[in-house]
């Protein structure tokens, strides 16, 4: 079962930053959290994941708080193209770890 | 990064017949693959786990007689809907971890797979 909740949906502003929070307060001790996000029709797309540092790739910035209860995904300049519904997982890091998703954050970027 | 494909991507049959649909890890072994399924407006949810070489593990409610899953190589993990019905029409999705040092496990995705039963 998903061991995330995230809020339905957000909108944010062409250009700016997009902060999508995501809660894992039952996070255990060997448990990542992943991020990612699913264009109307296709499959997922991976973006992100981290432990417990804050993580930066070209696509976004991954900040976990120090108790990781809680992230957040940091789209630093949404364009139109990142429209989607993002997913928040933690699962744990073997092979075999199902990967559970929850409901998701509906982001749509206004012109 | 590592690639996943699904094929057909979309099919349309007849109530009472047979569609299976494949995945491939094209430039990777995957000991381990996933099938989820997606109804419009919904989440993914996990249906099975596919094993290399042994038996799928079926997540609660997933009836195993009617979705079949063979993971026969490393390479290759196959869904079977047996006798479609049109409540079985939605979006079929495969995933694959990519095997790696502890930790790098992000989850790969398949395009997906859309089946309409008539």
């Amino acid at each position: 079962d998903a061991k995330t909740t995230q809020p339905p949906s957000m909108d944010c502003a062409e250009g700016r930053a997009a902060n999508l929070p995501c809660n894992h307060s039952t996070i255990s001790g060997n448990e990542y959290v992943y991020w990612y996000r699913q264009i109307h029709s296709q499959g997922p797309q991976y973006i992100i994941h981290g432990l417990k540092n804050n993580e930066t790739n070209e696509m976004a910035s991954l900040i976990i708080t120090e108790d990781r209860k809680s992230s957040t995904l940091i789209l630093p300049h949404a364009t139109l193209r990142d429209t989607a519904v993002y997913y928040c997982i933690v699962r744990g890091t073997n092979t075999g770890n199902q990967f559970y998703f929850g409901t998701g954050t509906s982001l749509t970027v206004i012109p | 990064g590592a690639v996943v494909s699904q094929h057909p991507s979309r099919v349309i049959c007849k109530s009472g017949t047979s569609v299976k649909i494949e995945c491939r890890s094209l430039d990777f072994q995957a000991t381990t693959m996933f099938w989820y399924r997606q109804f419009p407006k919904q989440s993914l949810m996990l249906m099975a786990t596919s094993n290399e070489g042994s038996k799928a593990t079926y997540e609660q409610g997933v009836e195993k007689d009617k979705f079949l899953i063979n993971h026969a190589s490393l390479t290759l993990s196959t869904l079977t809907v047996t006798s479609a019905h049109p409540e079985d029409s939605s979006f079929y999705i495969c995933s694959a971890t990519l095997p790696g040092p502890l930790g790098s496990g992000e989850l790969f995705f398949g395009e997906g797979s859309r089946l309409t039963v008539l």
